[in-house]
């Protein structure tokens, strides 16, 4: 069975643009969840997805949203990119059954994004 | 304060050694899970508990409720053990709340 991916693997944007990150959850999974990794820094969480909606979301700007798509993969996106949004983006999934973050959860490989 | 605290910060250890890597949390909690981060970043999730203990193999995972503390311990320990361990908790706020994880290096 296929974990959890992500593209691309690594993302290089300067400040100033936007970037999309993607991700496709284990097959039977439906809640979709985003974390930052700044470099140094520990796992912050950025925004959860279950069956397409926004369940919740950390304490991050507007700038960064996503969506999530009727075969549960998800998009993030980061709008107007700051130098200190580079980090590692981890995207992971969970079957969703008890709802939110009592799942077991796994993780993709992540995203390596480096802002310019 | 952070609400998920993990100690030690940095461990490093014989081949063979019984490890011991502590999490305290401030916050009631619904779950608590350890992962494992390797270099490069890929994460695995090792356990998720709400109570008592769990067992995976070498892998053991320990959770107090009332003193707010778990423990992950390591028996007979191996190089590809090194990583570094998370510790996250699930709070009513459906969110993951992360320590700064602990790097544990196995030296043959």
């Amino acid at each position: 069975e296929a974990g959890v991916t992500q593209s691309p693997t690594h993302l290089i944007k300067t400040r100033g643009q936007q970037a999309t990150l993607r991700c496709s959850p284990i097959s039977g999974h439906t809640s979709v969840y985003w974390y930052q990794q700044a470099l140094g820094l520990g796992l912050q969480f950025l925004l959860w997805y279950d069956e397409g909606e926004e369940r919740n979301r950390g304490n991050f700007p507007p700038r960064f949203s996503g969506r999530q798509f009727p075969n549960y993969s998800s998009e993030l996106n980061v709008n107007a990119l700051e130098l200190e949004d580079s980090a590692l983006y981890l995207c992971a999934s969970s079957i969703g059954t008890s709802g939110g973050t009592t799942d077991t959860q796994y993780f993709g490989p992540g995203t390596r994004l480096t802002v310019l | 304060k952070n609400e998920v605290e993990q100690s030690p910060q940095n461990l490093t250890a014989q081949e063979g050694e019984f490890i011991t890597i502590n999490c305290s949390y401030s916050v009631g909690i619904s779950a608590l899970h350890w992962l494992q981060q390797h270099p490069g970043g890929g994460i695995v999730s090792l356990f998720m508990l709400s109570s008592g203990k769990k067992k995976h193999g070498r892998l053991i995972a320990t959770i107090n409720i009332q003193e707010k503390h778990s423990s992950l311990h390591i028996t007979a320990s191996h190089p590809r053990d090194s990583a570094v361990y998370i510790c996250a908790v699930s709070s009513s706020d459906e969110k993951l709340t992360f320590g700064t994880g602990t790097r544990l290096t196995i030296i043959p």
